[in-house]
């Protein structure tokens, strides 16, 4: 089983819609969870960290539920800019950090 | 200010052949990570180095994969004989603390 398990989509989002998608860990001494950016053919860049009390940046919701083991993400109002994969990210508490497959989101126009 | 650069971006390798990528972190960070990402898949973790001290090296796949940061800052991955399943992009990210910041990747391929 894989450490960090998402739903690689594609999610086909209406521009100006709401679109949420959830990932899965496995490993409960998980101690810090992120969001990253990846386009198309580029690195993955940082978009948010999670904590436990939830946190928003701007359109950008982020929820981390630790008794089951799960982290949201909720875009809102999306742009077309926001098309990316969307890799949810677990740090293992040994600084290693473990990858999902990415949710892959598409808005359209 | 200046990222995580890594070179080169692309390199196109003979089975059999050895090569290096060289990664250099953002000035202070202590922290160094390599990932390999195949494609349609998360990055995955080869090693670690804090400062100089490869600290953890457990994901490299063989014994052919080799890192090393001499004076903690540069790093330079060496995959000896390379063999198609090497190909992949091959990235760096440097920290400071917690967050990790990667580089632009080498794409290797190796024919």
């Amino acid at each position: 089983r894989k450490e960090v398990e998402q739903d690689p989509g594609p999610f086909n989002v209406p521009e100006g819609a709401t679109v949420a998608f959830n990932c899965t860990y496995s490993n409960s001494a998980s101690q810090s969870f992120f969001w990253y950016r990846q386009d198309c053919r580029k690195e993955p860049k940082l978009l948010m960290s999670v904590y436990s009390s939830g946190n928003e940046d701007g359109r950008f919701t982020a929820q981390l539920n630790r008794a089951s083991q799960y982290i949201s993400l909720l875009i809102r109002d999306s742009k077309l800019s926001d098309s990316a994969t969307y890799l949810c990210v677990v740090n293992d508490g040994n600084n290693r950090l473990a990858f999902g497959k990415g949710n892959q989101v598409v808005v359209i126009p | 200010g200046a990222g995580v650069s890594q070179s080169p971006r692309y390199k196109v390798a003979k089975r059999g052949q050895d090569v290096a990528l060289r990664c250099d972190p953002i000035s202070g960070h202590v922290s160094l990570f390599w990932y390999q990402q195949a494609l349609g898949q998360g990055p995955e973790f080869l090693t670690y180095f804090q400062n100089e001290a490869q600290l953890d090296k457990s994901g490299l796949p063989s014994d052919r994969f080799f890192a090393e940061r001499p004076e903690g800052s540069v790093s330079t991955l060496k995959i000896q004989r390379t063999q198609q399943e090497d190909s992949a992009v091959y990235l760096c990210a440097s920290s400071p603390l917690v967050e990790q910041y990667f580089g632009p990747g080498t794409r290797l391929t190796v024919t």
